[in-house]
Order: structure tokens, then sequence, then C-alpha cells
């Protein structure tokens, strides 16, 4: 079962910045948290992924609680190319372990 | 474009039938993936390959599939005797395990193939 909990869907309007919660209550610390996209028909498209510090990089910002029992994706100003099902997944990145476990994630349509 | 390619990316067949999708995982890459999505969920994993050699199988993954990496690059999916249960996207990612037992790179994934059983 995957270990994270998203909102099935949300709207945001165009220009606005896109905030997308995941709750991760039982990560373990040694467990990073991964995000992916998924626009309509095409591969999971990787975003950015952290341990416990903010990160940031051209597509988006990811902010981690300091408990780290959850996170949010930051899109600043979304557009309408950023219509897509937003995935937020948990994985230890020590070798014995490989497989990403996913939910069913965020529909999150940018409205115009 | 260096990324993760698979072919084809659509494929209809009739119920009975045997299909092979092939995957090219970014050259560098040691590790392959294999997952299954149907409409409405996220990508399941079926099985995944260090190298050549097959680690782990899903349960997911009836005889009727057979996954190959011969030579530790591309790969091969299989699924005999097809049924429409079957139809859904098919996607293969790759990523890397680097010399100190860390994966040094996220999976990266490939645009999927749709199977379609009639």
């Amino acid at each position: 079962d995957a270990k994270t909990t998203q909102p099935p869907s949300m709207d945001c309007a165009e220009g606005r910045a896109a905030n997308l919660p995941c709750n991760h209550s039982t990560i373990s610390g040694n467990e990073y948290v991964y995000w992916y996209r998924q626009i309509h028909s095409q591969g999971p498209q990787y975003i950015i992924h952290g341990l416990k510090n903010n990160e940031t990089n051209e597509m988006a910002s990811l902010i981690i609680t300091e408990d780290r029992k959850s996170s949010t994706l930051i899109l600043p100003h979304a557009t309408l190319r950023d219509t897509a099902v937003y995935y937020c997944i948990v994985k230890d990145r020590t070798s014995g372990t490989y497989k990403y476990i996913f939910g069913t994630g965020t529909r999150l349509k940018v409205l115009a | 474009d260096t990324g993760v390619s698979q072919d084809p990316r659509h494929k209809i067949t009739k119920r009975g039938q045997n299909v092979t999708f092939r995957c090219d995982p970014i050259s560098e890459h040691n590790r392959l993936y294999w997952y299954r999505q149907t409409l409405g969920q996220g990508p399941e994993f079926l099985t995944y390959f260090q190298n050549e050699a097959q680690l782990e199988k899903s349960r997911l993954l009836s005889d009727r599939f057979s996954a190959e990496r011969p030579k530790g690059s591309f790969s091969t999916l299989e699924i005999q005797r097809t049924e429409q249960g079957d139809s859904a996207m098919y996607l293969c990612a790759s990523d890397t395990l680097g010399v100190e037992g860390w994966v040094t790179d996220t999976q990266y994934f490939g645009p999927g193939t749709r199977l379609t059983v009639l």
C-alpha cells in the first residue's frame, strides 16, 4: 500500500501558485519524498525530491514539515500545461529498496 | 534525446494473441523497472532488473507474463494469451545503483505502451 495520502483533485487559477499537499505520517528516517506528475497518456515525469530540507528547482519547490510527516509541492505560477495528476511517493534511497509505490495522486486542473 | 524509450507506443490485439514490448533505458542506468497502469490508478510495480538479473516479480506478474533483459541493456516484456484484463499502459523506468549502495539517480519513466485487448 502507498505510504502517502493526497487529495483526489484540486483546481488552480492560471498564473497563481498551486500548492499540492501530501501526508506521509509514517515516513522513516531514510525515506525521501519524491514528486512526479503525469500528463494524460504520458509516462510520469520527475519533478523534485527531498529528505528534510526545502528544495527548489526550475519546475517547483518542495516544502517538508519539520517532523517530516507532510509536504507541499508548490508550482509558483501555474499554467494550463501544468494540468496533470501529481503523485507524491516516499522511498528509501538505500540499495535494498527500489520500487515506487504509487497512490492515486492529485488531479490538478489549472483554469484559464 | 537520451531518455527512456518504449516501443510500440500503442498496441491493439485480439484476445489470445501474444504481444511483446521493448524498453530502452537511459544508457548508464543499471536498473530497469516495469510498471502497469490501469485507468484512474497510479502505476503498479511488476518487476525489476539489476543489470541482466531479474531480482523481483510482483504477484501481478502472472505466468503469462515474462520479462527479459539479456545483456543488461534493453528489456522486453511479453504477454502470452492476452486477456481483456491485460489492457493497460505498460511503463518502463530506469535508475542507477551506485557503487556504495546508494541509489544515485531518481527513476525516469518512458512514455509507455498502451495495450488494448479486444
